[in-house]
This record gives structure tokens, C-alpha cells and sequence, in this order.
């Protein structure tokens, strides 16, 4: 079936640097893979996206990248701020019937100061 | 900005009693989802809704749940017998196309004693 593997599971960096979630992902004709933070106790929020037309996407101190061949993502956020600290959740949209999002197992990261 | 609103934020039951989650969907979308998420876990999807049908569900989504459109605003989730293992956040989302941008309500926390 559809599966999304994330790594790391948890991730800690000192403010300032640069972090880096990888995904892979088994459907070779999924064709869109957003981002999610997720604070405590709160709702998922899409942070990014990337449809598979595309090879790079960027916003401000964000930035996902997708290699098709071989079926990965990454999120990169560069500068992290105390306020990153969430847990991120990639996911693959499989295509078929629904549409729905599968999501890898999340990443915890920590931004130290 | 228009966002999904979900009833209750957190729900108490029994074992074996019948729970509905409610949710109310932005307005002009078409497509809707119930996922959940067992505490320090992953987002699970359970089922997606387009036209008044069930377009698709996962294994999770057994017998023992459905869902429902009853009015052009809301989105119900049932779970007739709940399990202790039922104990989740659950999560309404809905998006405008496909693919698309999904938008998470708040969740509703199922507690099952």
C-alpha cells in the first residue's frame, strides 16, 4: 500500500542553523507533497507544498525540494527561530479514488537557543 | 479567514456507547476527510467524502463507522460501538480540488474509558 517514511523522528539544532526532514515515498505517481507543522495540542497547518511538475519550491526561510526519480522530499528551514520547534509531518497525495494525504511519522525538532 | 470548525473539542465516553463528531466544512469545498491521531502519533486517514458519497477508506474505517452529510454545511463522523483503542484526536479537513490545499479543523479529542 501507500507508505511516506520520514527521518529523523526527532531532530534538535541550535538556533540560527539550518534543519533538514527527508521523506521518501512508494507511489511513483503521487503528485503533490505538502508539509504540515503541528504545535502541541493543535491542528495540523500546511507550511509548504509541492506539486511534481516542479523541483524546488521556496518561501521566505522555507524551502522543499523533490527528486521524482527517486521518490523524495525534503523540508529545509534555514535561520530556525525558537518558534520553528513543532513537529513536522511530510505527506504524498497517492492518486486514485479520493485523493487523500498520507502522512510520514513526523519529525519533533527542537530549536535550542 | 474561513476555516473548519469541528464539535466537540473533547469528547468523554463509555465503551461500547455511540459517538458523533461534527464538523462544518469551509464553504465552497467539495471534498471532505476525516483523519485521527493517537496521541504521539502520526496522522492516520480514515475516510474522504465527494458528492455525497465515500470516495475512499482506509482498513481503520470498519463497520463500526460512518459518516454523513445530513445538511449542505455539516460533516458527521459516528462511531456506533466505541473501543477503547477508538481513543484519538480526530481531525476534519477539507479542500477545494484535487490536489489541493487540505484544511484542518481544530480536532475533536475522543476520550474512551
Amino acid at each position: 500500500g501507500e507508505n511516506v517514511e520520514q527521518h529523523p523522528s526527532t531532530l534538535s539544532v541550535q538556533e540560527g542553523d539550518s534543519a533538514v526532514i527527508k521523506c521518501t515515498y512508494s507511489d511513483s505517481a503521487s503528485n503533490y507533497f505538502p508539509w504540515y507543522k503541528q504545535e502541541l495540542g493543535k491542528r495540523p497547518q500546511l507550511i509548504i507544498d509541492i506539486r511534481s511538475n516542479v523541483g524546488e519550491k521556496k518561501d521566505q526561510r522555507i524551502a522543499v525540494t523533490l527528486n521524482k526519480t527517486a521518490k523524495h522530499f525534503s523540508l529545509h528551514i534555514t535561520e530556525t527561530q525558537p518558534e520553528d520547534s513543532a513537529v513536522y509531518f511530510c505527506a504524498a497525495r497517492f492518486t486514485g479514488g479520493g485523493n487523500k494525504l498520507t502522512f510520514g511519522t513526523g519529525t519533533q525538532l527542537k530549536v535550542e537557543l | 479567514e474561513p476555516e473548519v470548525t469541528q464539535t466537540p473539542s473533547h469528547q468523554v465516553t463509555q465503551m461500547g456507547q455511540e459517538v458523533i463528531l461534527r464538523c462544518v466544512p469551509i464553504s465552497n469545498h467539495l471534498y471532505f476527510y476525516w483523519y485521527r491521531q493517537i496521541l504521539g502519533q502520526k496522522v492516520e486517514f480514515l475516510v474522504s467524502f465527494y458528492n455525497n458519497e465515500i470516495s475512499e477508506k482506509s482498513e481503520i474505517f470498519d463497520d463500526q463507522f460512518s459518516v454523513e452529510r445530513p445538511d449542505g454545511s455539516n460533516f458527521t463522523l459516528k462511531i456506533r460501538s466505541t473501543k477503547l483503542e477508538d481513543s484519538a484526536m480526530y481531525f476534519c479537513a477539507s479542500s477545494e480540488g484535487q490536489p489541493g490545499e487540505l484544511f484542518f479543523g481544530e480536532g475533536s479529542r475522543l476520550t474512551v474509558l
